[in-house]
């Protein structure tokens, strides 16, 4: 069975552009979290969704939005991208995301350079 | 707020050296601790973890007990390989909400030596 996949794996972006990330759950996986990992950092997390509707959200500003797709599928956009944007982008999902009892499959990440 | 304080790295050893790689953590309640590895150009697999006070997590050679009296869970591993030189992050998921959100450390970098 397939592992979470995420496209692109790289990305070059130059200041004030927008970009988006996605992310293809585990099939059978219901929600899906984005998180940010800056060089040196441990992730940071900025969204989790769950049947198509946000369960939680990091302390990330408004630029950063995300949306979760009938197939369980998502997408994290980002506008206006500030150079301390670049950082490696994960996603990750598990079947109902309820608690710390539920395994968290990690996909490889989207490695985001912004100029 | 919830938050893990990991020490800080690089942590150099010799193939066959004892691993400690001190966690604690600040939480409301009873969270999940967990360790997660990263290999270089990977992302992150989960290596162990425990969800109540006493636990003890182990995979691949590596332990760690959760240990609510001084909110630690410290990763020990009796004889590192060369094939274990990765980036370590512990973690925590809070008790009682109705989520999985992870709060990882900062992370501490493992050179294994030949």
């Amino acid at each position: 069975d397939a592992g979470v996949t995420q496209s692109p794996t790289h990305l070059i972006k130059t200041r004030g552009q927008q970009v988006t990330l996605r992310c293809s759950p585990i099939s059978g996986h219901k929600s899906v979290s984005w998180y940010q990992q800056v060089l040196g950092q441990g992730p940071q997390f900025i969204f989790q969704y769950y049947e198509k509707e946000e369960r939680g959200r990091g302390n990330f500003p408004d630029r950063f939005s995300a949306r979760q797709f009938p197939n369980y599928s998502s997408e994290l956009n980002v506008n206006a991208l500030l150079l301390g944007d670049s950082a490696l982008y994960l996603c990750a999902s598990s079947f109902l995301g309820l608690s710390g009892n539920e395994k968290l499959f990690f996909g490889s990440g989207t490695q985001l350079s912004v100029l | 707020g919830d938050s893990v304080t990991q020490m800080e790295g690089p942590v150099t050893l010799s193939e066959e050296a004892f691993l400690t790689i001190n966690c604690t953590y600040t939480a409301t309640g009873y969270p999940s601790l967990f360790w997660y590895v990263q290999y270089p150009g990977e992302g992150l697999q989960l290596l162990l973890k425990a969800t109540k006070a006493d636990d003890k997590g182990s995979n691949k050679g590596f332990e760690a007990t959760y240990r609510k009296e001084t909110t630690s869970f410290h990763l020990e591993k009796g004889s590192v390989q060369v094939s274990d030189s990765a980036v370590y992050f512990c973690a925590l998921v809070a008790y009682g909400g109705a989520t999985n959100k992870l709060i990882f450390g900062t992370g501490t970098l493992l050179a294994v030596q030949p």
